[in-house]
């Protein structure tokens, strides 16, 4: 079967601009998660999704990220502005049973300067 | 252990030799957990699972054991080989859905 896609993988854009990442899950999988994952870091939940419903997005910076996963399967991830600390990698994953064995895409680099 | 910036914990073995890499969790409430391996420039990869009402539970060279009383879990990977090289993430679950990683653990393996 094909992997969790996302695009683009690399993306440097200034502070205060504003970006956004694509990310089209396994087919079948209802759950859908974004993280980031800063250098060094563990992964770190922004927000879940249940098909096209927010399952938890208690870590997720509203005042500048955005998400939406329309129709429940592909979902973008948004940031506006940017700051320099958004600089990370963002992983998209999904799973077929929520919080089981989730399937990573390659995650999009993001460079804030 | 937490680790700041680029300073994960090391393990470094010998090719061949068994690897034990050690996770401490946080929620006694947790019932689920996983280890994932991550190689540089990709996602994280399952690896292996295990639920709160198993102590141990094995696969293709790993075996992960689990120590509710202290809160503990461990993955063994035996014969580790140079392929093997790569952040190895715990993760535990509670009540299903949300999963949290811990911090990492690098794993070298010296040829």
């Amino acid at each position: 079967e094909a992997g969790v896609a996302q695009s683009p993988r690399y993306k440097i854009i200034e502070k205060r601009q504003s970006v956004a990442f694509w990310c089209n899950p396994i087919s079948g999988h209802a759950t859908l998660y974004w993280y980031q994952q800063i250098l060094g870091q563990g992964p770190k939940l922004l927000i879940q999704f249940q098909n096209n419903g927010v399952v938890d997005d208690s870590q997720l910076p509203k005042d500048r990220f955005s998400a939406e996963r329309l129709k429940g399967v592909d979902s973008t991830l948004k940031i506006q502005p940017a700051k320099l600390e958004d600089s990370a990698v963002y992983l998209c994953a999904s799973s077929l049973i929520p919080g089981e064995e989730l399937s990573f895409g390659p995650g999009t680099r993001l460079t804030v300067t | 252990g937490e680790s700041v910036g680029l300073h994960l914990p090391t393990l470094s073995v010998q090719e061949g030799d068994n690897s034990i890499i050690n996770c401490a969790y946080s929620n006694s409430a947790s019932d689920y957990f996983i280890w994932y391996k991550q190689e540089s420039g990709k996602g994280p990869q399952f690896i292996i699972d295990i639920r709160s009402n198993m102590d141990k539970r094995q696969g293709q060279r790993v075996t992960v054991l689990l120590n509710k009383t202290v809160k503990h879990l461990s993955l063994q990977i035996a014969a580790t080989q140079p392929g093997d090289s790569a952040v190895y993430f715990c993760a535990e679950n509670t009540g299903g859905f949300k999963t949290i990683f811990g911090a990492g653990t690098r794993l070298f393996v010296k040829a």
